[in-house]
């Protein structure tokens, strides 16, 4: 199966700074990616998909990027609402495999 | 609005069996696919199973095959999970997930738009 490595594992991020989180797969997974935010308590919610393509209603301020093996999610300028754990999914292969997720904590 | 909530969830000792189940609404429940997805205390999301929006496609995580069982009624727009043998790795928030599933040339391809708060399934004696 297709292992899904998330970088780093707690990111401390200031409001109103820029946040990066890395996402590597195993064997490349095209741009058949996935990105979702967690928040405790709450559904997990759909941010991108095909690696680049924000999901409906999600705000500009989330940008994905890569393909292959590599892939990124950058919010670049957090808001109090976006302190939360992301996690990608690579939906190339079956069976469907997500990373461990990176939390994002208020600095 | 989509809304999936899920139930059923709760304690059950080693070797016991749970049935969750998954009220949908806000959406054709008929025309899509729907999947199971838990997570662990502490872990990441791992996929446990998946099944065509006719229901009559299956496919579930090596982990839980032979253990779990996928179904719906289209009728009643609830997805189920049937769970036998439970061990105490499957503890676990079990979500119910609304399937994007992608076909392209003779592949599928599946991410999830809508997901429910899940439910918490505690396998202990």
């Amino acid at each position: 199966e297709i292992v899904m490595t998330q970088s780093p594992v707690t990111l401390s991020v200031s409001p109103g700074e820029r946040a990066t989180l890395s996402c590597r797969a195993s064997q490349s997974v095209r741009t058949y990616l996935a990105w979702y935010q967690q928040k405790p308590g709450q559904a997990p919610r759909l941010l991108i998909h095909g690696a680049s393509t924000r999901a409906t209603g999600i705000p500009a301020r989330f940008s994905g990027s890569g393909s292959g093996t590599e892939f990124t999610l950058t919010i670049s300028s957090l808001q109090s609402e976006d302190f939360a754990v992301y996690s990608c999914q690579q939906y190339n292969d079956w069976p469907l495999t997500f990373g461990g997720g990176t939390r994002v904590e208020i600095k | 609005e989509v809304h999936l909530l899920e139930s059923g969830g709760g304690l059950v000792q080693p070797g016991g069996s749970l049935r969750l189940s998954c009220a949908a609404s806000g959406f054709t429940f008929g025309s899509c696919a729907m999947s199971w997805v838990r997570q662990a205390p502490g872990k990441g999301l791992e996929w446990v199973s998946i099944i065509s929006a006719s229901g009559g496609s299956t496919t579930d995580a090596d982990s839980v095959k032979g253990r779990f069982y996928i179904s719906r009624d289209n009728s009643k727009n609830t997805l189920d999970l049937l769970m036998d043998d439970l061990r105490a790795d499957d503890t676990a928030v079990y979500y119910c997930a609304k399937a994007v599933h992608l076909y392209i040339g003779a592949s599928g391809y599946t991410y999830f738009d809508y997901w429910g708060q899940g439910t918490l399934v505690t396998v202990s004696s």
